[in-house]
């Protein structure tokens, strides 16, 4: 059964530095998001991706961050300058359509320690 | 806006009895509810979810939930527990604008014991 990945599995990061968390969806799915959970609390939407360009994104989402679909295949979340906060685990997820009915499929989730 | 409330931060059940995790929910139009379940350093995972029609939907694992439009609820039950359903179980709405992002509620955890 297709699922999506995410690599790396942990990243540990000295504050201010960039980091990139990589994930690569379901093969024909067209919509992508990113979403955090921060430790305790309940997961939050970052942004969606569709037909290479931010449909939505949340507050949190601010100068800091950016994604991309490089090759067609891998989607990624960039951190610019990483803080204390920015601490989580970050879920990617795809779907195949857009509708209101349909499910997004979620990967194992990258957890992101800042120190 | 739409929101869900899980109002139970942990269900104990004994192996065997049924069990319910509870999941309330507050849009405006039609609601599109999600649960979702997760394991000890995994991913989110599907379960099941309600769009229309019947109001008991069954999914994966042996879950099901029964959406109730008066009581604005959407609970997920399994007749007979199992020790491997110990798990942080998430309910979730698709918000109707936009891009559809889930809206997820806190989360419940499930701990079923021997």
């Amino acid at each position: 059964e297709p699922e999506v990945t995410q690599t790396p599995s942990h990243q540990v990061t000295q504050m201010g530095q960039e980091v990139i968390l990589r994930c690569v969806p379901i093969s024909n799915h067209l919509y992508f998001y990113w979403y955090r959970q921060i430790l305790g609390q309940k997961v939050e939407f970052l942004v969606s991706f569709y037909n290479n360009e931010i449909s939505e994104k949340s507050e949190i989402f601010d100068d800091q961050f950016s994604v991309e679909r490089p090759d067609g295949s891998n989607f990624t979340l960039k951190i610019r300058s990483t803080k204390l906060e920015d601490s989580a685990m970050y879920f990617c997820a795809s779907s195949a359509l857009r509708g209101e009915t349909d499910t997004q499929y979620f990967g194992p989730g990258t957890r992101l320690t800042v120190l | 806006a739409q929101s869900v409330a899980q109002p139970e931060d942990q269900v104990n059940v004994a192996e065997g009895n049924p069990l319910t995790v509870k999941c309330t929910y507050s849009v405006s139009g039609n609601p599109y509810l999600f649960w979702y379940v997760q394991y000890p350093n995994r991913g989110l995972q599907f379960l099941l979810k309600y769009i229309t029609g019947d109001n008991l939907v069954k999914g994966s694992y042996g879950f099901e939930a029964e959406f109730n439009k008066s009581q604005t609820s959407f609970h997920l039950k399994k007749p007979s527990a199992l020790v491997s359903d110990s798990a942080l179980y998430f309910c979730a709405v698709r918000d109707s604008t936009g891009f559809q992002k889930l809206v997820f509620g806190t989360g419940t955890r499930l701990l079923v014991s021997p």
